[in-house]
């Protein structure tokens, strides 16, 4: 069985300032590793992905993550924000194997920019 | 392209009755998903469908969820004697299984918001 938990539900952060949005997960398998970002109103879309190689992973709109594998985590972090980036965000994982790849997501985190 | 779609987007409903939901995926996509998006429980998964293999209907809460696919594309996904607790938006997503795997996204559908009263 997969977990993955984020321990922020809101985070309120100031425009053009630095952003570091946590993600912790737990599982007994290799695991691929996911950031979604849902705006209001809208779907879930693909913000970066880990599957394999370089720990660090640059995804879209200037967004990346870090996986650390000893300590389970694969944070996402961005330098300055914008208006724009007022959504919610998911942390998700799934099982790394030619399966069904369903995903596993955490509670996601309520990311607030303050003007 | 087109992406993936749901309709309705908003259905209410009656304690009891009986409730459809459908999804288009891209086309192509041979690998669908079903999720359920609740205030209480977060991002659940709830049923996978590939090609013509059996699906994967472990996260299904109870019997009275179930989801057909026909012809590998639509899917419809049926709560029966619906509950409050059913309240949610039911979020479809597909996938094009080719590939090395893990690098083939889900592509989301923008979800159909379910209120049971």
């Amino acid at each position: 069985a997969q977990s993955v938990t984020q321990l922020d539900s809101q985070v309120p952060v100031f425009e053009e300032a630095p952003v570091e949005l946590r993600c912790n997960y737990s599982s007994s398998v290799s695991v691929y590793l996911f950031w979604y970002v849902q705006y209001p109103n809208q779907g879930l879309q693909l913000l970066l992905k880990y599957l394999s190689g370089s720990t660090l992973v640059k995804g879209i709109n200037g967004f990346e993550a870090e996986f650390n594998k000893s300590q389970t985590s694969f944070h996402l972090r961005k330098p300055s924000v914008h208006i724009s980036d007022t959504a919610e965000y998911f942390c998700a994982v799934s099982d790394a194997w030619f399966g069904n790849e369903k995903l596993t997501f955490g509670t996601g985190t309520r990311l607030t920019i303050i003007p | 392209g087109a992406g993936v779609s749901q309709s309705p987007s908003n259905k209410v409903t009656e304690k009891g009755k009986d409730v459809e939901l459908r999804c288009d995926p891209i086309s192509g996509h041979t690998a669908l998903y079903w999720y359920r998006q609740s205030l209480g429980q977060g991002l659940e998964f709830l049923i996978y469908f590939q090609g013509n293999s059996a699906p994967d209907k472990s996260g299904l809460p109870s019997d009275r969820f179930s989801a057909e696919r026909t012809g590998g594309s639509v899917s419809t996904l049926t709560i029966q004697r619906t509950q409050q607790e059913d309240s949610a938006v039911y979020l479809c997503a597909s996938r094009n299984r080719g590939g090395t795997s893990g690098n083939n996204e889900q592509f989301f559908g923008p979800g159909t918001r379910l209120t049971v009263l």
